[in-house]
Protein backbone atom coordinates (compact mmCIF):
# COMPACT_ATOMS: atom_id res chain seq x y z
CA UNK A 1 0.00 0.00 0.00
CA UNK A 2 0.85 3.70 -0.56
CA UNK A 3 0.20 4.57 3.15
CA UNK A 4 -2.44 7.50 3.58
CA UNK A 5 -1.72 10.15 0.79
CA UNK A 6 -1.96 13.79 1.34
CA UNK A 7 -2.44 16.54 -1.65
CA UNK A 8 -0.95 19.06 -2.05
CA UNK A 9 2.30 19.16 -0.26
CA UNK A 10 2.20 22.73 -0.04
CA UNK A 11 -0.14 25.75 -0.67
CA UNK A 12 0.19 29.10 -0.33
CA UNK A 13 -3.08 31.44 -0.71
CA UNK A 14 -4.42 34.83 -0.21
CA UNK A 15 -6.26 35.36 2.86
CA UNK A 16 -9.88 35.18 2.04
CA UNK A 17 -8.99 32.50 -0.66
CA UNK A 18 -10.89 29.20 -0.03
CA UNK A 19 -8.21 25.95 0.64
CA UNK A 20 -9.05 22.60 0.03
CA UNK A 21 -7.02 19.73 1.09
CA UNK A 22 -7.10 16.27 -0.01
CA UNK A 23 -6.60 13.02 1.75
CA UNK A 24 -6.54 8.94 0.43
CA UNK A 25 -6.53 6.79 3.34
CA UNK A 26 -4.77 3.53 3.25
CA UNK A 27 -7.16 0.58 1.78
CA UNK A 28 -9.72 -0.74 4.28
CA UNK A 29 -9.15 0.95 7.00
CA UNK A 30 -12.27 2.40 8.93
CA UNK A 31 -10.87 5.59 10.99
CA UNK A 32 -10.24 8.26 9.17
CA UNK A 33 -8.34 11.71 11.79
CA UNK A 34 -7.45 15.46 10.17
CA UNK A 35 -5.16 16.77 12.59
CA UNK A 36 -3.40 20.47 12.47
CA UNK A 37 0.54 20.93 13.42
CA UNK A 38 1.78 24.33 15.01
CA UNK A 39 4.62 25.50 16.75
CA UNK A 40 2.58 27.45 19.54
CA UNK A 41 -0.47 24.83 19.90
CA UNK A 42 1.38 21.59 18.99
CA UNK A 43 -0.77 18.53 17.64
CA UNK A 44 -4.21 19.30 17.66
CA UNK A 45 -7.20 16.54 16.14
CA UNK A 46 -9.65 18.82 14.13
CA UNK A 47 -12.35 15.90 13.16
CA UNK A 48 -12.34 12.54 12.86
CA UNK A 49 -14.64 9.98 10.75
CA UNK A 50 -15.26 6.53 11.68
CA UNK A 51 -16.94 4.32 8.43
CA UNK A 52 -17.11 7.85 6.34
CA UNK A 53 -19.43 9.82 8.92
CA UNK A 54 -18.30 12.00 11.20
CA UNK A 55 -17.60 11.03 15.18
CA UNK A 56 -15.88 13.98 16.65
CA UNK A 57 -15.88 17.50 15.27
CA UNK A 58 -15.57 19.25 18.65
CA UNK A 59 -11.59 20.51 16.74
CA UNK A 60 -13.09 22.53 14.52
CA UNK A 61 -11.71 25.92 15.22
CA UNK A 62 -14.44 27.91 13.56
CA UNK A 63 -17.28 27.66 10.98
CA UNK A 64 -14.81 28.45 8.18
CA UNK A 65 -13.46 25.10 8.15
CA UNK A 66 -15.38 21.91 7.30
CA UNK A 67 -14.01 17.89 6.73
CA UNK A 68 -16.49 15.53 4.00
CA UNK A 69 -15.69 12.25 4.02
CA UNK A 70 -18.02 10.76 0.81
CA UNK A 71 -16.25 7.35 0.42
CA UNK A 72 -14.31 5.09 2.05
CA UNK A 73 -11.12 6.07 -0.17
CA UNK A 74 -11.29 9.74 0.04
CA UNK A 75 -11.89 12.89 2.54
CA UNK A 76 -11.32 16.87 2.00
CA UNK A 77 -10.84 19.74 4.50
CA UNK A 78 -12.08 23.06 3.33
CA UNK A 79 -11.65 26.61 4.60
CA UNK A 80 -13.27 29.28 3.66
CA UNK A 81 -12.48 32.04 4.13
CA UNK A 82 -8.75 31.77 5.19
CA UNK A 83 -6.92 33.16 7.20
CA UNK A 84 -3.17 34.12 8.34
CA UNK A 85 -3.47 31.88 11.93
CA UNK A 86 -4.67 29.46 9.76
CA UNK A 87 -0.90 28.85 9.01
CA UNK A 88 -0.24 25.05 9.84
CA UNK A 89 0.78 21.75 8.49
CA UNK A 90 -2.45 19.48 8.31
CA UNK A 91 -2.51 15.87 8.90
CA UNK A 92 -4.27 13.39 7.67
CA UNK A 93 -4.16 10.10 9.70
CA UNK A 94 -6.24 6.65 9.21
CA UNK A 95 -6.45 3.21 11.16
CA UNK A 96 -8.25 0.10 11.83
CA UNK A 97 -9.36 -1.41 14.99
CA UNK A 98 -7.82 -5.11 13.60
CA UNK A 99 -4.22 -2.84 13.82
CA UNK A 100 -5.10 -2.37 17.46
CA UNK A 101 -5.74 0.85 16.18
CA UNK A 102 -2.40 2.32 15.76
CA UNK A 103 -2.66 5.71 13.30
CA UNK A 104 -0.83 5.80 9.86
CA UNK A 105 0.19 9.67 9.14
CA UNK A 106 0.51 10.94 5.92
CA UNK A 107 3.21 13.71 5.13
CA UNK A 108 1.18 16.54 5.89
CA UNK A 109 0.14 19.60 3.69
CA UNK A 110 1.88 23.01 4.40
CA UNK A 111 -0.49 25.79 4.30
CA UNK A 112 0.35 29.12 4.14
CA UNK A 113 -1.87 32.09 4.06
CA UNK A 114 -0.10 35.41 3.84
CA UNK B 1 -10.82 13.53 29.88
CA UNK B 2 -7.75 11.50 29.89
CA UNK B 3 -4.65 13.28 29.18
CA UNK B 4 -0.85 12.38 28.39
CA UNK B 5 2.12 14.40 29.98
CA UNK B 6 6.14 14.48 28.16
CA UNK B 7 8.74 16.76 28.94
CA UNK B 8 9.42 18.61 26.13
CA UNK B 9 13.06 18.26 25.36
CA UNK B 10 15.64 16.77 25.87
CA UNK B 11 19.60 16.38 24.41
CA UNK B 12 22.08 13.19 24.36
CA UNK B 13 25.71 13.22 23.21
CA UNK B 14 25.95 10.69 20.25
CA UNK B 15 26.28 6.93 21.68
CA UNK B 16 24.94 7.49 24.57
CA UNK B 17 21.43 6.11 25.73
CA UNK B 18 18.28 8.18 25.46
CA UNK B 19 15.38 7.86 27.72
CA UNK B 20 11.83 9.51 26.95
CA UNK B 21 9.29 9.54 29.39
CA UNK B 22 5.48 9.96 29.46
CA UNK B 23 3.15 9.85 32.06
CA UNK B 24 -0.95 9.48 31.58
CA UNK B 25 -4.10 9.44 33.14
CA UNK B 26 -6.28 6.92 31.67
CA UNK B 27 -6.75 4.06 34.01
CA UNK B 28 -7.95 1.87 31.21
CA UNK B 29 -5.45 2.43 28.49
CA UNK B 30 -5.27 -0.57 26.39
CA UNK B 31 -2.93 0.20 24.32
CA UNK B 32 0.17 2.69 24.16
CA UNK B 33 1.86 4.29 21.03
CA UNK B 34 5.79 5.85 20.25
CA UNK B 35 5.68 8.01 17.40
CA UNK B 36 8.74 9.77 15.55
CA UNK B 37 8.58 13.08 13.68
CA UNK B 38 11.45 13.91 11.99
CA UNK B 39 11.73 17.51 10.47
CA UNK B 40 8.89 17.67 7.69
CA UNK B 41 7.57 14.30 7.98
CA UNK B 42 4.43 13.23 9.43
CA UNK B 43 4.03 11.23 12.84
CA UNK B 44 5.98 7.54 11.96
CA UNK B 45 5.18 4.63 14.01
CA UNK B 46 7.86 3.54 16.15
CA UNK B 47 6.55 0.92 18.46
CA UNK B 48 3.52 0.00 20.36
CA UNK B 49 2.69 -1.89 23.59
CA UNK B 50 -0.15 -3.66 25.28
CA UNK B 51 -1.40 -2.78 28.52
CA UNK B 52 -0.44 -5.92 29.59
CA UNK B 53 3.02 -6.00 29.30
CA UNK B 54 5.54 -4.57 31.24
CA UNK B 55 8.39 -4.10 28.90
CA UNK B 56 8.54 -4.63 24.99
CA UNK B 57 12.16 -4.60 23.25
CA UNK B 58 13.29 -3.93 19.54
CA UNK B 59 16.32 -4.03 17.96
CA UNK B 60 17.93 -0.70 20.27
CA UNK B 61 14.03 0.72 20.99
CA UNK B 62 12.98 -0.91 25.15
CA UNK B 63 9.63 0.08 25.84
CA UNK B 64 8.59 0.34 29.81
CA UNK B 65 5.05 0.53 31.07
CA UNK B 66 4.79 0.99 34.87
CA UNK B 67 0.84 0.36 34.43
CA UNK B 68 0.46 1.28 38.72
CA UNK B 69 2.00 4.24 38.27
CA UNK B 70 0.51 5.21 34.29
CA UNK B 71 4.05 5.91 33.40
CA UNK B 72 5.31 4.86 30.02
CA UNK B 73 9.26 5.31 29.14
CA UNK B 74 11.20 4.78 25.51
CA UNK B 75 14.27 3.39 25.73
CA UNK B 76 16.82 4.07 22.65
CA UNK B 77 20.01 2.86 23.05
CA UNK B 78 23.34 3.91 21.03
CA UNK B 79 21.47 7.01 20.26
CA UNK B 80 22.43 8.20 16.79
CA UNK B 81 21.96 11.93 15.36
CA UNK B 82 19.90 10.01 12.63
CA UNK B 83 17.74 9.72 16.47
CA UNK B 84 17.19 13.37 16.41
CA UNK B 85 13.28 14.30 15.94
CA UNK B 86 10.13 14.65 18.48
CA UNK B 87 8.22 11.50 19.91
CA UNK B 88 5.20 11.39 20.60
CA UNK B 89 3.72 9.15 23.47
CA UNK B 90 -0.27 8.07 22.43
CA UNK B 91 -2.74 6.24 24.62
CA UNK B 92 -5.66 4.18 23.55
CA UNK B 93 -7.89 3.95 26.23
CA UNK B 94 -11.60 2.95 27.29
CA UNK B 95 -14.90 3.94 25.70
CA UNK B 96 -14.40 2.04 22.36
CA UNK B 97 -13.74 5.79 20.62
CA UNK B 98 -11.00 4.49 17.93
CA UNK B 99 -8.90 8.15 18.47
CA UNK B 100 -5.60 8.39 20.37
CA UNK B 101 -4.66 10.92 23.22
CA UNK B 102 -1.32 12.06 22.36
CA UNK B 103 1.45 14.13 24.66
CA UNK B 104 2.81 17.26 23.26
CA UNK B 105 6.47 15.86 21.93
CA UNK B 106 9.39 15.61 23.12
CA UNK B 107 12.44 17.08 20.95
CA UNK B 108 15.19 14.47 21.09
CA UNK B 109 18.37 16.71 19.90
CA UNK B 110 21.42 14.17 19.92
CA UNK B 111 24.97 16.10 19.51
CA UNK B 112 27.72 14.75 17.83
Amino acid sequence: DAGVIQSPRHEVTEMGQEVTLRCKPISGHDYLFWYRQTMMRGLELLIYFNNNVPIDDSGMPEDRFSAKMPNASFSTLKIQPSEPRDSAVYFCASSHRTQNYGYTFGSGTRLTVV
Amino acid sequence: GEDVEQSLFLSVREGDSSVINCTYTDSSSTYLYWYKQEPGAGLQLLTYIFSNMDMKQDQRLTVLLNKKDKHLSLRIADTQTGDSAIYFCADYGSGNTGKLIFGQGTTLQVKP
